[in-house]
């Protein structure tokens, strides 16, 4: 594709249910992160994917987020179990071979 | 010690003045380094991209890269209202993009 697209735009779900947020990389790129950004506040890094493998998993805040990665393009981030601290906007980007990362346009969630 | 650190801010320069943001990071063995912008509500864009040693310059924009010392830094020349953002770092470390706290920077009238 043209961009990093990301689904929904925006999620409102009630406290303690489970969301799936999705993100389509720009296609060839191999790298894909995940990031979430609260209110006011810098970029958290979640995880990172290199191909579908993820070698990096440190910055996930509690076993009740995941992430995969498939045919080396979509990527979901899973949240079980939503918390109202979970509210924030989280972000993808992705890139080739340590070059430039670009992002998609984010998926504000609001838990309620 | 965070693994990228920006001068914290804000910054507030008037237009057409340069504005000056700093940024270093802990992985010596670091080999790609990013400006990115952010409008607030926005998702960051990137602006420059420095891999060598030098300067690089694009339009308005010059990165300066210091592999020895640590640093990367990003001039803003002529600065415009439309300049006012959130200006972030960001280190390829171990493979993993790892970002700086954030500049904001507010251009006045």
């Amino acid at each position: 594709g043209a961009g990093v697209s990301q689904s929904p735009s925006n999620k409102v779900t009630e406290k303690g249910k489970d969301v799936e947020l999705r993100c389509d990389p720009i296609s060839g790129h191999t790298a894909l992160y995940w990031y979430r950004q609260s209110l006011g506040q810098g970029l958290e890094f979640l995880i990172y994917f290199q191909g579908n493998s993820a070698p990096d998993k440190s910055g996930l805040p509690s076993d009740r987020f995941s992430a995969e990665r498939t045919g080396g393009s979509v990527s979901t981030l899973t949240i079980q179990r939503t918390q109202q601290e979970d509210s924030a906007v989280y972000l993808c980007a992705s890139s080739f071979n340590l070059r430039e990362a670009f992002f998609g346009q984010g998926t504000r969630l609001t838990v309620v | 010690q965070k693994e990228v650190e920006q001068n914290s801010g804000p910054l507030s320069v008037p237009e057409g003045a340069i504005a000056s943001l700093n940024c270093t990071y802990s992985d010596r063995g670091s080999q790609s380094f990013f400006w990115y912008r952010q409008y607030s509500g926005k998702s960051p864009e990137l602006i420059m991209s420095i891999y060598s040693n030098g300067d690089k310059e694009d339009g308005r924009f010059t990165a300066q890269l210091n592999k020895a010392s640590q640093y990367v830094s990003l001039l803003i020349r002529d600065s415009q209202p439309s300049d006012s953002a959130t200006y972030l770092c960001a280190v390829i470390m171990a493979y993993k993009l790892s970002f700086g706290a954030g500049t904001t920077v507010t251009v006045r009238a």
